[in-house]
């Protein structure tokens, strides 16, 4: 299996604009998991999916932010607008219950 | 809200020494444990994971887990310059993360 694929590796946005991230989990998981990494605020949760369907988006920091998970291999993080705070590493990973769960290599954004 | 508390560091050890490394919870029904090691620029990869009360080793890694106190530990014996990261800690199924502590091993 290729693991967790994210896309894209890197991006760069102004203000204002949307901004969507792309992850694939690994075939045959049934969990979902998108963390945002800063250096002030450490691995944060973002929200997670049990079988497509979210299950926590307490750690959604806005409105701006939303999730979803359309089927078993695709999901996607947007941000809508975007501002400069919202810079960070965004990571997703998956996994099977009650198992280890495998990350993605994380999207890099930077928004100016 | 459920918390897992790490201590950030840094936490700086000589090579060869054994590094400790500490994570509390605050849920007490947790079940599942995890250690990720993080290298800069990298994602976070797993090292080991831990069910039982007790001891879990692993090579130079042993986990200890006591749910009575609600603290899992991670010792890293004869630790090399190659370890210098930062140890995440993970609980239960919907996998939040503490902190980190950021070790570094000097030669």
């Amino acid at each position: 299996d290729a693991g967790v694929i994210q896309s894209p590796r890197h991006e760069v946005t102004e203000m204002g604009q949307e901004v969507t991230l792309r992850c694939k989990p690994i075939s045959g998981h049934n969990s979902l998991f998108w963390y945002r990494q800063t250096m002030m605020r450490g691995l944060e949760l973002l929200i997670y999916f049990n079988n497509n369907v979210p299950i926590d988006d307490s750690g959604m920091p806005e409105d701006r932010f939303s999730a979803k998970m359309p089927n078993a291999s695709f999901s996607t993080l947007k941000i809508q607008p975007s501002e400069p705070r919202d810079s960070a590493v965004y990571f997703c990973a998956s996994k099977e219950w009650n198992t280890e769960a495998f990350f993605g290599q994380g999207t890099r954004l930077t928004v100016v | 809200q459920k918390e897992v508390e790490q201590n950030s560091g840094p936490l700086s050890v000589p090579e060869g020494a054994i590094a400790s490394l500490n994570c509390t919870y605050s849920d007490r029904g947790s079940q599942s444990f995890f250690w990720y090691r993080q290298y800069s620029g990298k994602s976070p990869e797993l090292i080991m994971f831990i069910y039982s009360n007790g001891d879990k080793e692993d090579g130079r890694f042993t986990a200890q887990l006591n749910k009575a106190s609600q603290y899992v530990s991670l010792l890293i014996r004869d630790s090399q310059p190659s370890d210098s990261a930062t140890y995440l800690c993970a609980v239960n199924h919907d996998m939040r993360f503490g902190a980190g502590t950021r070790l570094t091993v000097k030669p």
